[in-house]
């Protein structure tokens, strides 16, 4: 299974600004996604992020709060814009090669936001 | 659309009790299914698969059994620890586009 990280492991915002959020793998994967966690709350699909173009966006989740960028097979960010309190929760990356039948989680970097 | 319904938590027992955390789901096609745990503090991890009907995926003595006549998945361990307090989640994914679809999330407590 491959290695994720992710960066920062947690941090707390004001309202209004933006946070970047990392994800790094140790090999490459064809696929990598963001899921968002909200507290006591099941995973949501944000996102999968796409090599080298735009990133396709699940309904209720739009470009210009989250966008994304993936420049290689390893590596990934997602950026929460313009935050809220709505917006404090885990932020996931997970990766996955072409068979789709392992997906493996980061450790989730945890936002709160004041 | 696809949905994954799992039992209401918190699910609490005793140390060596027998475990069952029901999984129902809806979808179309042939999905793979998945049982991911989320021990407290920590990430999510995949816990067992199976990705045909009738396949049982086992793991550190959970087991579930990919039912399509039922379109079940419930998740089995014959005598549980104190070490296996953790929330538990049901996930399918449909194959087309890697995106997994989870279930609301057990939490379960084991007691000494």
């Amino acid at each position: 299974s491959a290695v994720i990280s992710q960066k920062p492991s947690r941090d707390i915002c004001q309202r209004g600004t933006s946070l970047t959020i990392q994800c790094q793998v140790d090999s490459q994967v064809t696929m990598m996604f963001w899921y968002r966690q909200q507290p006591g709350q099941s995973l949501t699909l944000i996102a999968t992020a796409n090599q080298g173009s735009e990133a396709t966006y699940e309904s209720g989740f739009v470009i210009d709060k989250f966008p994304i960028s993936r420049p290689n097979l390893t590596f990934s960010t997602l950026t929460v814009s313009n935050m809220s309190p709505e917006d404090s929760s885990i932020y996931l990356c997970s990766v996955a090669q072409r068979s789709y039948n392992e997906q493996f989680f980061g450790p989730g970097t945890r936002l709160t936001v004041l | 659309g696809n949905s994954v319904t799992q039992m209401e938590g918190p699910v609490t027992l005793s140390e060596e009790a027998f475990l069952t955390i029901n999984c129902t789901y809806t979808a179309t096609g042939y999905p793979s299914l998945f049982w991911y745990v989320q021990y407290p503090g920590e990430g999510l991890q995949l816990l067992l698969k199976a990705t045909k009907a009738d396949d049982k995926g086992s793991n550190k003595g959970f087991e579930a059994t990919y039912r399509k006549e039922t379109t079940s998945f419930h998740l089995e361990k014959g005598s549980v620890q104190v070490s296996d307090s953790a929330v538990y989640f049901c996930a399918l994914s449909d194959n087309q586009g890697g995106k997994l679809i989870f279930g609301q999330g057990t939490e379960l407590s084991v007691k000494p």
